[in-house]
């Protein structure tokens, strides 16, 4: 089965911050690539799919590329509601495994 | 507006049972697939099992096949997760989440709120 490893687990930033979160799969996987919010005590929402399609009302400043194996998660300039963690998924065909996590603090 | 909404956690001793059930509305539920996804206590999601529309096709996490399955009632727009043979590490929040898409296996653009599941003696 496909894995899927993000890194960092975590980060710390400062506001205003260009932030980059990437996320690799242990074989290639095109482009079937979710990337989800989940806010401290909330549940996650879908942010971006096809590894690069934003979701309707998500804020610009969010934005997925990579195919294949390797994948990025970018905030153009971060802000203090981002403050969440952020998972990547693989799709398209199951198993749908998510990856661990990467925690956005503050600095 | 699209809804999902979990019921059916509870606190189970190991190796008991449970079954958890997921309402939708403001779509037509048998269009798409679903799954279930889980979040134990501090720690990070976990794709449980997804079900097409029909209930013809189903895929369970390795940690999780031959303990739980999965079925829907199209008629009564409504997802299930039987969990049999519980164990401690099966203790999460479970969510279920609806497909983007209608034919494939996709990401999930619906979640519920979640119901929480301890097992413990």
């Amino acid at each position: 089965d496909i894995q899927m490893t993000q890194s960092p687990s975590s980060l710390s930033a400062s506001v205003g911050d260009r932030v980059t979160i990437t996320c690799r799969a242990s074989q290639a996987i095109s482009n079937y690539l979710a990337w989800y919010q989940q806010k401290p005590g909330k549940v996650p929402e879908l942010l971006i799919y096809a590894a690069f399609t934003l979701r309707s009302g998500v804020p610009s400043r969010f934005s997925g590329s990579g195919s294949g194996t390797d994948f990025t998660l970018t905030i153009s300039s971060l802000q203090p509601e981002d403050v969440a963690t952020y998972y990547c998924q693989k799709y398209g065909s199951a198993p749908l495994p998510f990856g661990g996590g990467t925690k956005v603090e503050i600095k | 507006e699209v809804h999902l909404v979990e019921s059916g956690g509870d606190l189970v001793q190991p190796g008991g049972s449970l079954r958890l059930s997921c309402a939708a509305s403001g779509f037509t539920f048998s269009d798409f697939p679903m799954d279930w996804v889980r979040q134990a206590p501090g720690k990070g999601l976990e794709w449980v099992s997804v079900i097409s529309g029909s209930g013809e096709r189903t895929s369970y996490a390795d940690s999780v096949k031959g303990r739980f399955t999965i079925s829907r009632d199209n008629s009564r727009n409504t997802l299930y997760l039987q969990m049999d043979s519980l164990r401690v590490e099966d203790t999460a929040i479970y969510y279920c989440a609806k497909d983007i898409q209608r034919a494939t296996f996709d990401a999930f653009d619906v979640w519920g709120q979640g119901t929480m599941v301890t097992v413990s003696s």
